[in-house]
């Protein structure tokens, strides 16, 4: 299988940028994705990038994957309290997808 | 559209119990998808339909089976429950490149 691992948290002051980030082993992946999950619900799909892309920004999104180093990224800007949740970058290869653990981001007022 | 939808939203077992997880979508997807959710482990892939008569193991299927009953339901069934079993169960559907999450089934086995 594939191992994907992000840090647990990440706090940010409301206003600033966060970044994610999220290293996996297997570059076979064809997609690469973003999830969001609020408190008590399922994942929401934000954003993903195909495998030979370097960068794909949506609004505040920005996503940047670099191949060599098999290093995803999610970068928010201008982060708000809305936006604290946990967040998964995700992998899919043929029919399955491998997720990270999740990065609880905290949102400061 | 209603989306995924999952039925029960909780439910506690004893330990040796059987259950369903009942799961539906009503977007024409043909991929469905079973995972489980612990905490600091993320989502790990239990099993998978790619088309309405088939079904794969996943990362994790020890423990459970599932029924592809027809184009929209995907079931999941624990036999014999066990207290390993507790967790947050999603199941997904998949369009193109993307998957569409249910709103969870949160399962205490004692």
């Amino acid at each position: 299988g594939e191992d994907v691992e992000q840090s647990l948290f990440l706090s940010v002051r409301e206003g600033d940028s966060s970044v994610i980030n999220c290293t996996y082993t297997d570059s076979s992946s064809t997609y690469l994705y973003w999830y969001k999950q609020e408190p008590g619900a399922g994942l929401q799909l934000l954003t993903y990038i195909f495998s030979n892309m370097d960068m794909k920004q949506d609004q505040r999104l920005t996503v940047l994957l670099n191949k060599k180093d098999k290093h995803l990224s999610l970068r928010i800007a201008d982060t708000q309290t809305g936006d604290s949740a946990i967040y998964f970058c995700a992998l899919n290869t043929g029919n399955q997808f491998y997720f990270g653990t999740g990065t609880s981001l905290t949102v400061i007022p | 559209n209603a989306g995924v939808t999952q039925t029960p939203k909780f439910q506690v077992l004893k330990t040796g119990q059987s259950m369903t997880l009942q799961c539906a979508q009503d977007m024409n997807h043909n991929s469905m998808y079973w995972y489980r959710q612990d905490p600091g482990m993320g989502l790990r892939l239990i099993y998978y339909s790619a088309s309405e008569g088939t079904t794969d193991k996943g990362e994790v299927p020890n423990g459970y089976n599932v029924s592809r009953l027809n184009k929209r339901e995907f079931s999941l069934r624990l036999e014999s429950a066990a207290p390993s079993q507790t967790s947050v169960y999603f199941c997904a559907s998949r369009w193109g490149v993307s998957q569409y999450f249910g709103p969870g089934t949160r399962l205490l086995v004692l």
